[in-house]
């Protein structure tokens, strides 16, 4: 069965700083990409950022270039979400998703991990 | 880029059919065929239910098909049942700035 856990959210105030995980099980991680899509409380889903399946190449929202990073280990099966300069607009649900192979599609998602920005 | 746009709110009978819109620009719905559906009940994480327009994963009834025309793509379900009753969105693959937009989501009520 295919697996996304995410881990890592949690309180932080503005300017702070969080790392999120998500660890990955029951399929071939290091030949799928992934995205981080987030959900703030009773809004509709907002696309984040993407990695592929070698890590060379990343991608972000205009909202979050420059304060996010995303980075992967083929070796223990995660990705990574590294959020600085955290904003109260960065609250959200932040779910990893994998890929959806040879199709441009978000195909499976995890349950999410909630960060909460505030003072 | 601009989110998409679709309607906040539709509405069916059981065993009606309803139709969803998801309108954006020629860079990115009209653009190619990125494009993809999910739907999401209270509580719960989205599942895919259309990609690449039209496709269906294994599992997503044949109730739900995909269109696009234009800078216009339509999920129509036919045959409500309650259990269709829940949130869809819609997204769009932007392949010339690699970026991925969604649209702000659409309420389906079965009545």
């Amino acid at each position: 069965e295919v697996q996304l856990v995410e881990s890592g959210g949690g309180l932080v105030q503005p300017g702070g700083s969080l790392r999120l995980s998500c660890s990955a099980s029951g399929f071939t991680f290091s030949t799928s990409a992934f995205h981080w899509v987030r959900q703030a409380p009773g809004k509709g889903l907002e696309y984040v950022s993407s990695i592929n399946d070698y890590g060379s190449r990343t991608h972000f929202a205009d909202s979050v270039r420059g304060r996010f990073t995303i980075a992967r280990d083929n070796s223990k099966n995660t990705v990574y979400l590294q959020m600085n300069s955290l904003r109260d607009a960065d609250t959200a649900v932040y779910s990893c998703v994998k890929d959806r192979t040879g199709a441009w599609a978000f195909d499976v998602w995890g349950q999410g991990t909630m960060v909460s920005v505030s003072s | 880029q601009s989110a998409l746009t679709q309607p906040r709110s539709v509405s069916g009978s059981p065993g009606q059919s309803v139709t969803i819109s998801c309108t954006g620009t020629s860079s990115d719905i009209g653009g190619d065929n990125h494009v993809s559906w999910y739907q999401q009940h209270p509580g719960k994480v989205p599942q895919i239910m259309i990609y690449d327009v039209s496709k269906r994963p294994s599992g997503v009834p044949d109730r739900f098909s995909g269109y696009k025309s234009g800078n216009t793509a339509s999920l129509t379900i036919s045959g409500l049942q309650a259990e269709d009753e829940a949130d869809y969105y819609c997204c769009s693959y932007v392949g010339i700035s690699a970026n991925w937009l969604f649209g702000g989501g659409t309420r389906l009520t079965v009545l």
